[in-house]
């Protein structure tokens, strides 16, 4: 199957500074890409729908000017998290669907960041 | 979006077939059924996915009535390594406008 990955897994940053978690498409273009949180012990919660040369759609309660979300090619989705503080730890995800494939492939996911702000 | 509702938690012990049972009353007809796995610290990982009747690969099989109002999955001969939260997933594949959307779950854990 098509994979997607992630980088780094896991990023320790002190408060105030901002990090960059990237998402590649390794082996398929990707015109859309989905970015989520998950909290301990819950499901993965939907943050913003990232789309290929244009705005990212973000869903309510996520803030936008903190989680900068970047889609500059067809193969590559950032998410910076601005200002971090210690309530964003979270374990962030993102994925992908191979359109090229067929239309009702799955969506792909990556293996996941684990964020500390400490 | 189709609603999903899944048993919080289920134990099974190893050798035995588990049956997670999914119920997404208000599916539309485009919608497809797609079950994830998810160990602790990973990204959800892809096991099946099907439309309609039953669904068999070499890991899992997907049974779904002909109402398409739930769906089961069942992993023949558990063994401790597929511990882990079972997702299932409703939603138009064939459209653009996809977004693969997450309900609470269901953690397995599978005992000696």
């Amino acid at each position: 199957g098509a994979v997607v990955s992630q980088h780094p897994s896991w990023v320790i940053c002190k408060s105030g500074t901002s990090v960059k978690i990237e998402c590649r498409s390794l082996d398929f273009q990707a015109t859309t890409m989905f970015w989520y949180r998950q909290f301990p012990k819950q499901s993965l919660m939907l943050m913003a729908t990232s789309n290929e040369g244009s705005k990212a759609t973000y869903e309510q309660g996520v803030e936008k000017d903190k989680f900068l979300i970047n889609h500059a090619s067809l193969t590559l989705s950032t998410l910076t998290v601005t200002s971090a503080h210690p309530e964003d730890s979270s374990f962030y995800i993102c994925s992908a669907r191979d359109w090229g494939v067929g239309v009702n492939t799955e969506a792909f996911f990556g293996q996941g960041t684990r964020l500390t702000v400490v | 979006l189709a609603k999903t509702t899944q048993p919080i938690s289920m134990d099974s012990y190893e050798g035995q077939e588990v049956n997670i049972t999914c119920s997404h009353n208000n599916i539309a007809t485009n919608d497809y059924i797609t079950w994830y796995q998810q160990f602790p610290s990973q990204g959800p990982r892809f096991i099946i996915q099907g439309y309609k009747t039953k669904v068999t690969n070499e890991v899992a099989s997907l049974f779904i009535p002909a109402d398409r109002k739930s769906s089961t999955l069942s992993l023949p001969r558990v063994s401790l390594s597929d511990t882990a939260v079972y997702y299932c997933l409703v939603g138009d594949q064939t459209g653009g406008s996809y977004i693969p959307t997450f309900g609470r779950g269901t953690s397995l854990i599978v005992h000696p």
